[in-house]
C-alpha cells in the first residue's frame, strides 16, 4: 500500500531560523511528488512538483529536494508569513492523475 | 493555472438531510477530484469525476452516500446524503491542468448537528 509520512507534525521556528520538513514515501512507482501550502480556511496552494531523484526546485525562501525515498522542504530564514501547514503528495505510475497526501507539517514562525 | 469556485463556502445542516456542493472551474478540464479533510487532518480522496462517465470512488466511499454529477468539462457537484455528525468536515474539489498540477477550491465547511 502506498504511504506518505510527514515529519515533524508541528514545527515552531523563530523568524530567521532555517529548518527542513521531511516527506517520506513508500510507493510502487513514483510518477511525481508535490508540495502544497495550506493556510487556515483555504484550499491547498501548489508550490512545487518533483519528478526524479536529485531534482531541486526553489521559490523565494523555499527549496524542495527529492531522493528515492523522501523529499525535503527547506525553509531558509523564514518569516511569520511562512506560517502554514505544508503538505506533500505523491502521484504513482499508472495511477492516472490521482495523488495521495501526507498528514502535513504545521509550521509556526514567531517574530 | 485554474480558478475554482465552490459553493457554499460553509453550511450548518441537520442530521438526516442532504447538501449539494457545487464546483465551477474557469477552464475545461478532463478530471475533477473531490476530497474530504476532517478537522486537523490531511486530505482524503473521495472520488474522481470524469465528464461523460460514472465517478470512480475510493475505498470507504460509496455512490449512495456521495453521489457526484459531472455534466460538462467545467462543472461538478458532490452531494453528501443522509448526513450525520460524522460527516462534519471540509469538502474540497480540485482539477488537474495539462501541466499535471492540481489546483484546489477554497472548500466547503460542513457542520452537521
Amino acid at each position: 500500500e502506498d504511504q506518505v509520512t510527514q515529519s515533524p507534525e508541528a514545527l515552531r521556528l523563530q523568524e530567521g531560523e532555517s529548518s527542513s520538513l521531511n516527506c517520506s514515501y513508500t510507493v510502487s512507482g513514483l510518477r511525481g511528488l508535490f508540495w502544497y501550502r495550506q493556510d487556515p480556511g483555504k484550499g491547498p496552494e501548489f508550490l512545487f512538483t518533483l519528478y526524479s531523484a536529485g531534482e531541486e526546485k526553489e521559490k523565494e525562501r523555499l527549496k524542495a529536494t527529492l531522493t528515492k525515498k523522501e523529499s525535503f522542504l527547506h525553509i531558509t530564514a523564514p518569516k511569520p508569513e511562512d506560517s502554514a501547514t505544508y503538505l506533500c503528495a505523491v502521484q504513482i505510475l499508472g495511477g492516472y492523475q490521482k495523488v495521495t497526501f501526507g498528514t502535513g507539517t504545521k509550521l509556526q514562525v514567531i517574530p | 493555472s485554474a480558478v475554482i469556485s465552490q459553493k457554499p463556502s460553509r453550511d450548518i445542516c441537520q442530521r438526516g438531510t442532504s447538501l449539494t456542493i457545487q464546483c465551477q472551474v474557469d477552464s475545461q478540464v478532463t478530471m475533477m477530484f473531490w476530497y474530504r479533510q476532517q478537522p486537523g487532518q490531511s486530505l482524503t480522496l473521495i472520488a474522481t469525476a470524469n465528464q461523460g462517465s460514472e465517478a470512480t470512488y475510493e475505498s470507504g466511499f460509496v455512490i449512495d452516500k456521495f453521489p457526484i454529477s459531472r455534466p460538462n468539462l467545467t462543472f461538478s457537484t458532490l452531494t453528501v446524503s443522509n448526513m450525520s455528525p460524522e460527516d462534519s468536515s471540509i469538502y474540497l474539489c480540485s482539477v488537474v491542468v495539462p501541466e499535471n498540477i492540481q489546483y484546489f477550491g477554497a472548500g466547503t465547511r460542513l457542520s452537521v448537528l
